[in-house]
């Protein structure tokens, strides 16, 4: 399956750190979304970047795309606590296939 | 305002009950979706309707039954409740193609 990988699983950091993370995937993709997940909410789209798209900018959201290695990393620059919660990636097929999603990072912004 | 909300948002039943849950997008997307997500945290694609025709249906139980009555709806019927169906349950809506999707708050289903 394409299934997305993220790395870490967790990652606790001070504010006003940076934070990285991970993702990789096994087959070919149109698009890799990241979503934010907080505690007890649904899912909130972050950012979406297309197969030839190398790198995508939104506010404090740097992500990155490298198809050779099948791997896309999410970095939000100077955290705040609010930016606690889940990350999950999220691979894009083709046709009619479904979205599929990682089993997410953890992130903690400790203030 | 909301753009995809579920009800209910939280569901506490016995084993062998029938439940169901509704989902609601304003959104004029046509394609909704049904996710569970388990207590790993892993979220797991369950059906997918566009413009109300049942386009994906991955491996899931028979006692799971989707319906769509309208393309602005798309409720989860669960006969039988087992153990093992406790999970959040989320709704989601997308223009066609893989776009980018829109989840509703979650439903906790938790089954005694």
């Amino acid at each position: 399956s394409q299934q997305g990988e993220e790395d870490p699983q967790a990652l606790s950091i001070q504010e006003g750190e940076n934070a990285t993370m991970n993702c990789s995937y096994k087959t070919s993709i149109n698009n890799l979304q990241w979503y934010r997940q907080n505690s007890g909410r649904g899912l909130v789209h972050l950012i979406l970047i297309r197969s030839n798209e190398r790198e995508k900018h939104s506010g404090r959201l740097r992500v990155t795309l490298d198809t050779s290695k099948k791997s896309s990393s999410l970095l939000i620059t100077a955290s705040r606590a609010a930016d606690t919660a889940s990350y999950f990636c999220a691979t894009d097929g083709s046709g009619n296939t479904p979205l599929v999603f990682g089993k997410g990072t953890r992130l903690s912004v400790i203030a | 305002d909301t753009a995809v909300s579920q009800t209910p948002k939280y569901l506490v039943t016995q084993m062998g009950n029938d439940k169901s849950i509704k989902c609601e997008q304003n959104l004029g997307h046509d394609t909704m979706y049904w996710y569970k997500q388990d207590s790993k945290k892993f979220l797991k694609i369950m059906f997918s309707y566009n413009n109300k025709e049942l386009i994906i249906n991955e491996t899931v139980p028979n006692r799971f039954s989707p319906k769509s009555p309208d393309k602005a709806h798309l409720n989860l019927h669960i006969n039988s409740l087992e153990l093992g169906d406790s999970a959040v349950y989320f709704c989601a809506s997308s223009l066609p193609g893989g776009s980018t999707q829109y989840f509703g708050p979650g439903t906790r289903l938790t089954v005694l």
